[in-house]
């Protein structure tokens, strides 16, 4: 079956410190892979996804490349701001390039960033 | 963006009693509504798929008597935890997805004493 594997939190980072959250998946197939926010007191929010190999997801600074060679989607941002602090979940999907199936997550990586 | 409300968003109840979570989606229809259960450090594993007017399809090793879900309409799904025991006390989180993507909603902290 699916698995996505992410870095044991937390993390804890100084403002514009570089961010890199491990996640490796398995699964059959070509699935998408997803990186997923959450902040405190909040839902799920989407923040990038990559729907096939070699393809880079980014959005608010962050980055993540689809590697099939290493089954890996790391995500990265040069330079943290406080207000990223949250809870990173890493997730994977073999519905079809979109989120709104079936998703299997990895534990959630805690990041904080102190100013 | 699409909003995904839950309530209440902590309950605690007696061992025995039945407790019931409501989801709903504020501002758009939901095709497909998925319910989530959340361990301390751990990940969200899937509990139940349930679509509008159709019997859930839950995940193997979820008991579906235990965990009741109804899905009344487009915009409102509810998970009802009943005869709640100690070992059931989780976050547990719902979602609802249109065609494209699927909305997360807070959360909700139930505790069994």
């Amino acid at each position: 079956g699916n698995s996505v594997t992410q870095m044991e939190g937390p993390v804890t980072l100084s403002e514009e410190a570089f961010l890199t959250i491990n996640c490796t998946y398995t699964a059959t197939g070509y699935p998408s892979l997803f990186w997923y926010v959450q902040y405190p007191g909040e839902g799920l929010q989407l923040l990038l996804k990559a729907t096939k190999a070699d393809d880079k997801g980014s959005n608010k600074g962050f980055e993540a490349t689809y590697r099939k060679e290493t089954t890996s989607f790391h995500l990265e941002k040069g330079s943290v701001q406080v207000s990223d602090s949250a809870v990173y979940f890493c997730a994977l999907s073999d519905e079809g390039g979109t989120s709104y199936g079936k998703l299997t997550f990895g534990q959630g990586t805690i990041l904080t960033v102190h100013p | 963006g699409a909003v995904v409300s839950q309530h209440p968003s902590r309950v605690i109840c007696k061992s025995g009693t039945s407790v019931k979570i409501e989801c709903r989606s504020l501002d758009f229809q939901a095709t497909t509504m998925f319910w989530y259960r959340q361990f301390p450090k751990q990940s969200l594993m899937l509990m139940a798929t349930s679509n509008e007017g159709s019997k859930a399809t839950y995940e193997q090793g979820v008991e579906k008597d235990k965990f009741l879900i109804n899905h009344a309409s487009l915009t409102l799904s509810t998970l009802t935890v009943t005869s709640a025991h100690p070992e059931d006390s989780s976050f547990y989180i719902c979602s609802a997805s249109t065609r494209y993507e699927q909305y997360f909603g807070p959360g909700t902290r139930l505790t069994v004493t």
